[in-house]
């Protein structure tokens, strides 16, 4: 069974401080999504790594697909309140037909004024 | 592109009655998947649709749940005589077939009392 382990769990930072959010596996994917998902409404796509050791930059974000493909990152600079949410990697089963997705528990970001 | 919507966005039943939820995926999207997600978990799996056949089931967590795809448009998810351990949030999301990337709806999330 393929699973995806996020970690933190839980973060709380001061505005303007940076982070980074983990997800790890054992096993290869061979793509991971990331999403933030807010209360009560679905998960956001934010951006999708297909090749190891890929970097993709999204304003303040920075995305990280392990050489492997068994691991991401996911850096945020400079914190603001509007980044708050939980954010959550997913990823596509490798050589799978299915298709579906397989996601870790979510980091929990709360960023304060 | 009106992204993917979710019908209706709450349900409040009293167990033992049967629910109905709809979900229009973007209209170019030929797979359509639906998930579960409880408080303090990422999205699991349920069922997924290319176009109006439904491949893969296995993933209904009992006989009670059942979904259709009938002209390969819009979908519906059904829980028949629902339990309190069905209160979650029901998560719809479509791509493309052979793309990684799924977007998601608004979900519905499911009280039962």
């Amino acid at each position: 069974t393929q699973l995806l382990e996020q970690s933190p769990q839980f973060l709380s930072i001061q505005e303007g401080e940076n982070l980074t959010v983990y997800c790890n596996s054992s096993s290869v994917f061979s793509s991971l999504q990331w999403y933030r998902q807010e209360p009560g409404e679905g998960p956001v796509l934010l951006v999708t790594v297909v090749t190891g050791g890929e970097v993709k930059k999204l304003k303040r974000l920075t995305f990280q697909f392990g050489d492997a493909r068994k691991d991401s990152s996911l850096h945020i600079t400079a914190a603001q309140t509007g980044d708050t949410g939980l954010y959550l990697c997913a990823g596509t089963d490798y050589g799978g037909s299915q298709g579906n997705l397989i996601f870790g528990k979510g980091t929990k970001l709360s960023v304060k004024p | 592109d009106t992204g993917v919507s979710q019908d209706p966005r709450h349900k409040i039943t009293k167990r033992g009655q049967n629910v109905t939820f709809r979900c229009d995926p973007i209209s170019e999207h030929n797979r359509l998947y639906w998930y579960r997600q409880t408080l303090g978990q990422g999205p699991e799996f349920l069922t997924y649709f290319q176009n109006e056949a439904q491949l893969e089931k296995s993933r209904l967590l009992s006989d009670r749940f059942s979904a259709e795809r009938p002209k390969g448009s819009f979908s519906t998810l059904e829980i028949q005589r629902t339990e309190q351990g069905d209160s979650a949030m029901y998560l719809c999301a479509s791509s493309l077939v052979h793309a990684d990337t799924q977007y998601f709806g608004p979900g519905t999330r499911l009280t039962v009392l």
